[in-house]
């Protein structure tokens, strides 16, 4: 059976710095991958997604992720954050048509 | 505009009860699922639908129920045989693999249910 980890369950960061937020997924033949993103008493939101194609992915508000088949990975990253970043996010595969979810890394972004 | 309801937002119910919560798409999708979230657990997956009259057990079913009579709607009754129902509700729905979405699936706002 498909799993994610998400080894982090809370990254602080000062404003305008870097972040990475991991998150591992277990091998299969064709993958489908996830970020979402949830503010408080929320529901989720699609980030970003990995179907095919090029391996890295980007969204509107400058995070990326880079698919990484050999080492199983697809990590979140943006270069500067902001306050409003300050959220939870969740890594997602998809698998027998159903997502399969991280436990949440909750970005604590400080001024 | 395009999207999930869920209603209501919050919801209180004394132990015993049985409720039920509300879902509504007007995307057109044929899946639907519903998750529960409990905090530093992630989402897990209650109960799913890929067709109207039809649904399949999640990871975490018991002490729940679904219909879908509709292809709109997909409402979720937690039972008394719930032990631990105060969690927050969310409900989602997709495009099955065959129309091209790959599985993305597009979430409503959620309610948060406790048991008094």
């Amino acid at each position: 059976a498909q799993s994610v980890t998400q080894l982090d369950s809370q990254v602080p960061v000062f404003e305008e710095a870097p972040v990475e937020l991991r998150c591992n997924y277990s091998s299969s033949v064709s993958v489908y991958l996830f970020w979402y993103v949830q503010y408080p008493n929320q529901g989720l939101q699609l980030l970003l997604k990995y179907l095919s194609g090029s391996t890295l992915v980007e969204s509107i508000n400058g995070f990326e992720a880079e698919f990484n088949k050999s080492q199983t990975s697809f990590h979140l990253r943006k270069p500067s954050v902001h306050i409003s970043d300050t959220a939870e996010y969740f890594c997602a595969v998809h698998s027998s048509y159903k997502l399969i979810f991280g436990s949440g890394t909750r970005l604590l972004v400080r001024p | 505009d395009g999207g999930i309801t869920q209603s209501p937002k919050y919801l209180f119910r004394k132990e015993g009860q049985n409720v039920t919560l509300s879902c509504e798409q007007n995307l057109n999708h044929d899946a639907m699922y519903w998750y529960r979230q409990d905090p530093g657990q992630g989402l897990r997956l209650i109960y799913y639908s890929q067709i109207v009259n039809d649904f399949q057990k999640g990871d975490i079913a018991e002490g729940y129920s679904v219909s879908r009579e509709k292809k709109e709607s997909f409402p979720l009754t937690v039972t008394s045989a719930q032990k631990n129902p105060t969690a927050f509700y969310l409900c989602a729905s997709s495009i099955l693999i065959g129309g091209g979405a790959k599985g993305e699936q597009f979430f409503g706002p959620g309610t948060r249910l406790t048991v008094l």
